[in-house]
Parts: C-alpha cells; sequence; structure tokens
C-alpha cells in the first residue's frame, strides 16, 4: 500500500525566511515524488518532481530512500508562495500501475510580509 | 488550449440521486483520471481510463463507475449518493499512461443534501 504524509497542515512564515515543507512516504517499491501546488483561485499544478532534478520558483526538494521523505524546501520565502502544496507519489515507470498518484493531506503555506 | 474543462462546476444532489460529472482532457491527452477530494485533505484516487477501458481503480465502492468515449472525453457517475460523497471531484490528463504529471481541471462540487 501506498501512503503519504504531510505532518505540518499549516505553515506561516515571514518574506525573505526560509521554508521547508515535510513529506514522509511508504511504499514497498520504487516510488516517483511529486509536489503539487495550488494557488488561490487556480487549479491543483505540478510544481516539480524527484526525477527532473529541478529548481523550480526557488524551490528543490530531495528523495532520501533511507528517510523515505521527499522535503520541499525554498532558502528565501516570497508573498507569492503562499499556497496550498501537496506532496504526492506513484510507481516508478511501471506503465501497467498507469499514474495512480497517492496525495498526502497537504501543507497551507502563508508567507507574511 | 483550455486545458482541462469539467461540469457542472457546482451541483446540490439528496441522498439516493444520482449524479454525472463530465470531463475534457486536455488537448493532445489521452488518459484521464478522477480523484475525490473532501474538505480539508488531499485528493483521493478513484480510477483511470485509457483506451477507452478503466485501467486502476482506487478504494471506492461499486457505485462509482466511470466512462471514456472515443473523443477521450470521460464521466463519473456516483449512484445511490451518500451525504459522504460530498466532495470536490477532480478530473485529470495526461499524455501517456504512466506519466504522473497530472493536468488537473478546476473540479466539479457536489454537496448531497
Amino acid at each position: 500500500a501506498q501512503r503519504v504524509t504531510q505532518p505540518e497542515k499549516l505553515l506561516s512564515v515571514f518574506k525573505g525566511a526560509p521554508v521547508e515543507l515535510k513529506c514522509n512516504y511508504s511504499y514497498s517499491g520504487s516510488p516517483e515524488l511529486f509536489w503539487y501546488v495550488q494557488y488561490s483561485r487556480q487549479r491543483l499544478q505540478l510544481l516539480l518532481r524527484h526525477i527532473s532534478r529541478e529548481s523550480i520558483k526557488g524551490f528543490t526538494a530531495d528523495l532520501n530512500k533511507g528517510e523515505t521523505s521527499f522535503h520541499l524546501k525554498k532558502p528565501f520565502a516570497q508573498e507569492e508562495d503562499s499556497a496550498m502544496y501537496y506532496c504526492a507519489l506513484s510507481p516508478l515507470m511501471i506503465k501497467a500501475a498507469g499514474n495512480k498518484l497517492t496525495f498526502g493531506g497537504g501543507t497551507r503555506v502563508l508567507v507574511k510580509p | 488550449d483550455a486545458g482541462v474543462t469539467q461540469s457542472p462546476t457546482h451541483l446540490i444532489k439528496t441522498r439516493g440521486q444520482q449524479v454525472t460529472l463530465r470531463c475534457s482532457p486536455k488537448s493532445g491527452h489521452d488518459t484521464v483520471s478522477w480523484y475525490q477530494q473532501a474538505l480539508g485533505q488531499g485528493p483521493q484516487f478513484i480510477f483511470q481510463y485509457y483506451e477507452e477501458e478503466e485501467r486502476q481503480r482506487g478504494n471506492f465502492p461499486d457505485r462509482f463507475s466511470g466512462h471514456q468515449f472515443p473523443n477521450y472525453s470521460s464521466e463519473l457517475n456516483v449512484n445511490a449518493l451518500l451525504l459522504g460523497d460530498s466532495a470536490l471531484y477532480l478530473c485529470a490528463s495526461s499524455l501517456k499512461l504512466a506519466d504522473g504529471e497530472l493536468f488537473f481541471g478546476e473540479g466539479s462540487r457536489l454537496t448531497v443534501l
């Protein structure tokens, strides 16, 4: 069974401060991990995925298989980063498994001026 | 490109009724997935359609059924509605079956009274 846990429901930080959103997962196979974001009045969209190893909007996330974590980090938060963030897991590149994503409960980030 | 479109955006039903939600995928996408998002929770996978067949199914009862048409659009049907079916129903499309990058619609908000 796949499970994704985001322990923080709400993170409140000041502009310019670092922000880290925690994500822990459980899965017996090799997972692909994602971060999805939903800004106010917008639809849910992909922020980044671990296989791309990209930094998107200043955010990075490293897959730690030993700790089964995929935390999202940004060194200097901006007000436009205020949004709902969801960590998600999918079986890695198993065509038959399709793209069934298991989402965490989400973390709301509020960046104060 | 309008992206993923869903209809209706809001609807109210009473217990025991049936509902049909509709989704048109992003242009060029052939895979459609449906998710249920209860208030304050992350999206939960219902099922996925590819080549007009249900390819994967989440932990939802048979009251939840779907269909995909030759033009890749999809319907979600829920029979014998329960109060607990009240939620936001999200449709997502992807370019290929195994791709975890999903493009979401804005959702259909169902209220069951």
